[in-house]
Formats: structure tokens, C-alpha cells, sequence
């Protein structure tokens, strides 16, 4: 199994639901990664989790809540959001960290 | 802090042709360097990447990369294209920050291929 899956492929949400994204790994990766990417923009890193810890987080609004929690698993936890924050959001995860290798294919979100 | 300018925003070859995607990048140590590639509406495949040792670097799908330290490059070719090879391709550069590698993307470039 060399894959990361995410769910779910889309998600709508209002200014004033609470959501989660979540990704799932069975590689053995200690390394866990959030992205997100606009529209024809590159990834922005968000979160990276090592050894179920969060190890970097890129100043992230606290809207936007990650918990890792087990070796596999890796969530983002959604509050209050805004238009803007309309986005893929990708998961990844290595062997350790060093660098994503294996990308999910991403949750499209929408926020109204 | 790092970064990572690749200057071709759009590249068209024609299937068959060969292919070089230019990347460069600014760190003052070594850097680790990867490629990866996404289609659209799609998450990112990683191509290759170089931490250390040999500067040719092998990846799948046929590519290759080379380390330039002197010129701060690390470009991606392919010696001959197909069709399905049309995509965005990011360039990334992996700095340490406490402890850890935080990795910056480029801008990409799209690559379109034609019969």
C-alpha cells in the first residue's frame, strides 16, 4: 500500500459550520504534512507532524486546528472559515521528515 | 531564507521531443531539492530528489535531474516526451529549520505537449 487517501474529495461549508479533512497512511511514514494550494498557485506548506507530534506550524490561522491522532492519521479540524480560505488542501507523508513524497489526491473545499 | 524561481511559466514540446525544465534555486547550505509533478485537479507525485551524493539523479516516468551547485540549479529533462507527461511541474527546495526540512515550491511550470 503506497498511497495517501484523504476524505473527503469535496467539501462545502458555511462561515459557521465546523468541519474536518482527514488523511490516512499505511506506509509506515513518521512524517505527516498539510498543504494547501490555491488555483494555479503552488502548495503553501501548513502543518508537519513528526512522530505524531506537531513539529512546524507556518503561522497558521487558528481557524484551521490539525491533530495527529495516531501514526496513520492525520486530521484538520475546519471552524469559522472564510471565503478565502477556499482552497485543495493536500496531506502528505514521508519516511521521516525530510520532504512530502507521497501526496493525496486532496480535499476541494468551498467555503460560502 | 530559501527560494526557488523556475522562469518558464508555460513550456510546448512536441511528443518525441526532448525536454528540460529549468529550476534554480537560493540557499546558503546544501539544499535538499526535489520535482514533482501534478495533473490537473490532482495531488502531486514526487519525480525525483537529491539530498546528497551523486548529482545525476534518476526519478520515474523516465526523468532525470541534475545538481548544479555552481550555477544553483537542479533541472529536470527527459529525453523523449509523450503525451501523457502534459502537467504542472513544481520544483521544491527542503531547508533545515530547526531540526526539521521545510520545503518551499516554485511557481511551476506547465508543461503542454503536442502531436
Amino acid at each position: 500500500d503506497t498511497e495517501v487517501t484523504q476524505t473527503p474529495k469535496h467539501l462545502v461549508m458555511g462561515m459557521t459550520n465546523k468541519k474536518s479533512l482527514k488523511c490516512e497512511q499505511h506506509m509506515g511514514h513518521r512524517a505527516m504534512y498539510w498543504y494547501k494550494q490555491k488555483a494555479k498557485k503552488p502548495p503553501e506548506l501548513m502543518f508537519v507532524y513528526s512522530y505524531e507530534k506537531l513539529s512546524i506550524n507556518e503561522s497558521v490561522p487558528s481557524r484551521f486546528s490539525p491533530e495527529c491522532p495516531n501514526s496513520s492519521l492525520l486530521n484538520l479540524h475546519l471552524h469559522a472559515l472564510q471565503p478565502e480560505d477556499s482552497a485543495l488542501y493536500l496531506c502528505a507523508s514521508s519516511l521521516k521528515v525530510g520532504g512530502a513524497e507521497f501526496f493525496g489526491p486532496g480535499t476541494r473545499l468551498t467555503v460560502l | 531564507a530559501q527560494s526557488v524561481t523556475q522562469p518558464d511559466i508555460h513550456i510546448t514540446v512536441s511528443e518525441g521531443a526532448s525536454l528540460e525544465l529549468r529550476c534554480n534555486y537560493s540557499y546558503g547550505a546544501t539544499p535538499y531539492l526535489f520535482w514533482y509533478v501534478q495533473s490537473p485537479g490532482q495531488g502531486l507525485q514526487l519525480l525525483l530528489k537529491y539530498f546528497s551524493g551523486d548529482t545525476l539523479v534518476q526519478g520515474i516516468k523516465g526523468f532525470e535531474a541534475e545538481f548544479k551547485r555552481s550555477q544553483s540549479s537542479f533541472n529536470l529533462r527527459k529525453p523523449s516526451v509523450h503525451w501523457s507527461d502534459a502537467a504542472e511541474y513544481f520544483c521544491a527546495v527542503g531547508a533545515a529549520s530547526g531540526g526539521y526540512q521545510k520545503v518551499t515550491f516554485g511557481t511551476g511550470t506547465k508543461l503542454q505537449v503536442i502531436p
